[in-house]
């Protein structure tokens, strides 16, 4: 599973939107990004996921570049219930027993949402 | 139940204490994992179900480590002879996913998390 970059914390205010990068330049073809994040002292929780179009759910935007290497996440109007860990990972669809869709975290970003 | 339910929610043991770890996934769902989140650092992959079978048992970090899931459904996360550097959050997750149908989504939804505190 390819490699993920994310800064290690980010700050943003309420209300405002909130734009967290990710970079995976070695990112396979056959690779999504997916987003999960984490509120403290509860366990992560899916955001969204894309391949190489924009997507976009009730949660979240997600831009992925024409080159794939790097995308963004977007809080459109971020509250203090959006402060949490944002995780970024890549890996391929789960598809048998040699890629059963186990989850590869990195350290992600620590978005605080200030008032 | 509407999502993922794990027990105990807090546990301390003393070092050496043997100590069980509950799963109750989403219903209906054929995958399950466990992970382990150390203090300040992201989950890490111990183990995985698909049904009954346990299909990757890679990330487990020793043989004090077992799981199961007997019935396809309620797993549990055994540590015998504990120590210190077993203490953590223990998660487990499950999604609808089937190797065996080779489809469904594989969106995996999370428990809160067992923290287990060795001393």
């Amino acid at each position: 599973d390819a490699k993920t970059t994310q800064p290690t914390s980010m700050d943003c205010a309420e209300g405002r939107a909130a734009n967290l990068p990710c970079n995976h330049s070695t990112i396979s073809g056959n690779e999504y990004v997916y987003w999960y994040r984490q509120i403290h002292s509860q366990g992560p929780q899916y955001i969204i996921h894309g391949l190489k179009n924009n997507e976009t759910n009730e949660m979240a935007s997600l831009i992925i570049t024409e080159d794939r290497k790097s995308s963004t996440l977007i809080l459109p109007h971020a509250t203090l219930r959006d402060t949490a860990v944002y995780y970024c990972i890549v890996r391929a669809r789960a598809h048998g027993s040699s890629n059963t869709g186990k989850l590869i975290f990195g350290q992600g970003t620590t978005l605080q949402v200030k008032p | 139940g509407a999502g993922v339910s794990q027990s105990p929610r807090y546990k301390v043991a003393k070092r050496g204490q043997d100590v069980a770890l509950r799963c109750d996934p989403i219903s209906g769902h054929v995958s399950l994992f466990w992970y382990q989140q150390a203090l300040g650092q992201g989950p890490e992959f111990l183990t995985y179900f698909q049904n009954e079978a346990q299909l990757d048992k890679s990330g487990l970090p020793s043989d004090r480590f077992f799981a199961e899931r007997p019935e396809g459904s309620v797993s549990t996360l055994k540590i015998q002879r504990t120590q210190q550097e077993d203490s953590a959050v223990y998660l487990c997750a499950s999604s609808f996913f089937s190797i065996s149908l080779a489809g469904g989504t594989d969106t995996q939804y999370f428990g809160p998390g067992t923290r287990l505190t060795v001393l």
